[in-house]
């Protein structure tokens, strides 16, 4: 199957500052990638539609001055947490379809593991 | 709105006990769905799905069937492994969004 990758898979910041963490299809091109939070023991919560070239689509509920996403490329789509603060650390994980595939599969990386401290 | 709820855990079982794990849905239209597995750690491995009603998803010795008249796809296995042991999502997708259930955790003790 296809592969996501996601980097990295844990980080450590201080309060108020920035984190960016990189989504990348490594054999295939992705024009939709997707990015998911995951509170502990809880599920998956969408938080936007990251889009080649265009910008995200933002969930509602999710602030999108402090969640920016980027998808510069068909490979990658970064979304970077500004002035991060304890109360966003969290797990987040992204997806991405392989082109034809949109109502099927989708390929999650594994995850990053953000702790403000 | 669209929505997936899972049976509460966590769920202990002992080992080569039977598993069920119920999942209900909420969508309009003819989402596909699926079953997540996430091990420790980790993120979301894939672990069966089916695109359309009647359909039967399955790998590893476990399946599910989309049920549309019940609105239901609920994981099953013959035998669990302590290898099984992990968090269990239930999803449906629709215009290339996932929608998850809550999740459940499935212990499996020797």
């Amino acid at each position: 199957g296809a592969v996501v990758s996601q980097h990295p898979s844990w980080v450590i910041c201080k309060s108020g500052t920035s984190v960016k963490i990189e989504c990348r299809s490594l054999d295939f091109q992705a024009t939709t990638m997707f990015w998911y939070r995951q509170f502990p023991k809880q599920s998956l919560m969408l938080m936007a539609t990251s889009n080649e070239g265009s910008k995200a689509t933002y969930e509602q509920g999710v602030e999108k001055d402090k969640f920016l996403i980027n998808h510069a490329s068909l490979t990658l789509s970064t979304l970077t947490v500004t002035s991060a603060h304890p109360e966003d650390s969290s797990f987040y994980i992204c997806s991405a379809n392989e082109p034809g595939q949109g109502n099927t599969e989708a390929f999650f990386g594994q995850g990053t593991r953000l702790t403000v401290v | 709105g669209d929505s997936v709820t899972q049976m509460e855990g966590p769920v202990t079982l002992s080992e080569e006990a039977f598993l069920t794990i119920n999942c209900t849905y909420t969508a309009t239209g003819y989402p596909s769905l699926f079953w997540y597995v996430q091990y420790p750690g980790e993120g979301l491995q894939l672990l069966l799905k089916a695109t359309k009603a009647d359909d039967k998803g399955s790998n590893k010795g476990f399946e599910a069937t989309y049920r549309k008249e019940t609105t239901s796809f609920h994981l099953e296995k013959g035998s669990v492994q302590v290898s099984d042991s992990a968090v269990y999502f239930c999803a449906l997708r629709k215009a290339g969004k996932l929608i998850f259930g809550q999740g459940t955790t499935l212990q499996v003790k020797p």
